[in-house]
């Protein structure tokens, strides 16, 4: 089954600064990959995502993730934090074939420092 | 295009009372999952229709929670008796095939006192 792991809960960065979330997932196949953001008292929203095809993945909101399969990780990053980044923000992955299920990670509180 | 649709947004009842949830998915998306998502938690699937069949119920607690998706459109979700630890929200999604990305509702945020 897939599973994703996001360390440190909470994520604090500066105004300006790079914003650097990580997940490393796990998969017996090549998986489709997903970043989402929660903002309070609202649904997920797709972020970006990787299914196939070039691994570096351009989202919404200047945010881009790499995916790497060597270190199966898939870590989502922005150049300079504003403070509209701060919201929760959770790593997915699913399975091809027959198990479609797509599993979430705990999630990375982020909060933007002025 | 209208998003997915979750009603009520916020319910209040006391434990051992009955509780739903309704679905409305994007129009023209095949399936539907309902997650929960506890505090601090990233959300975790309860169940997962492909139209009307439930293809993945595995991490429903059937005990207590039920769901049913009739004609494959709308979807209910429900929970009898409530307890304590339900207090959640639970979260509706749907995509327009099972690999494709899921679009998510605002969620209900249940309360259960």
């Amino acid at each position: 089954a897939q599973s994703v792991t996001q360390l440190g809960s909470h994520v604090s960065v500066s105004e300006g600064a790079l914003v650097l979330l990580r997940c490393n997932y796990s998969s017996s196949v090549p998986p489709y990959l997903f970043w989402y953001v929660q903002y309070p008292n609202q649904g997920l929203q797709l972020l970006l995502k990787y299914t196939t095809g070039a691994t570096l993945v351009k989202g919404i909101n200047g945010f881009e993730a790499e995916f790497k399969k060597s270190e199966t990780s898939f870590h989502l990053t922005k150049p300079s934090a504003h403070m509209s980044d701060a919201a929760e923000y959770f790593c997915a992955v699913r399975g091809i074939g027959g198990n479609n299920r797509l599993a979430f990670g705990k999630g990375n509180q982020v909060v933007v420092i002025p | 295009e209208a998003g997915v649709v979750q009603s009520p947004r916020y319910k209040i009842i006391e434990k051992k009372q009955p509780v739903a949830f309704w679905c409305n998915p994007i129009s023209g998306h095949n399936t539907l999952y309902w997650y929960l998502q506890n505090l601090g938690q990233g959300p975790e699937l309860l169940i997962r229709y492909e139209n009307e069949e439930a293809v993945d119920d595995s991490q429903l607690p059937k005990d207590r929670f039920s769901a049913e998706r009739l004609k494959g459109v709308d979807s209910t979700l429900k929970i009898q008796p409530a307890e304590l630890g339900d207090s959640a929200v639970y979260l509706c999604a749907s995509s327009r095939l099972a690999g494709e990305e899921a679009f998510f509702g605002q969620g209900t945020r249940l309360t259960v006192v």
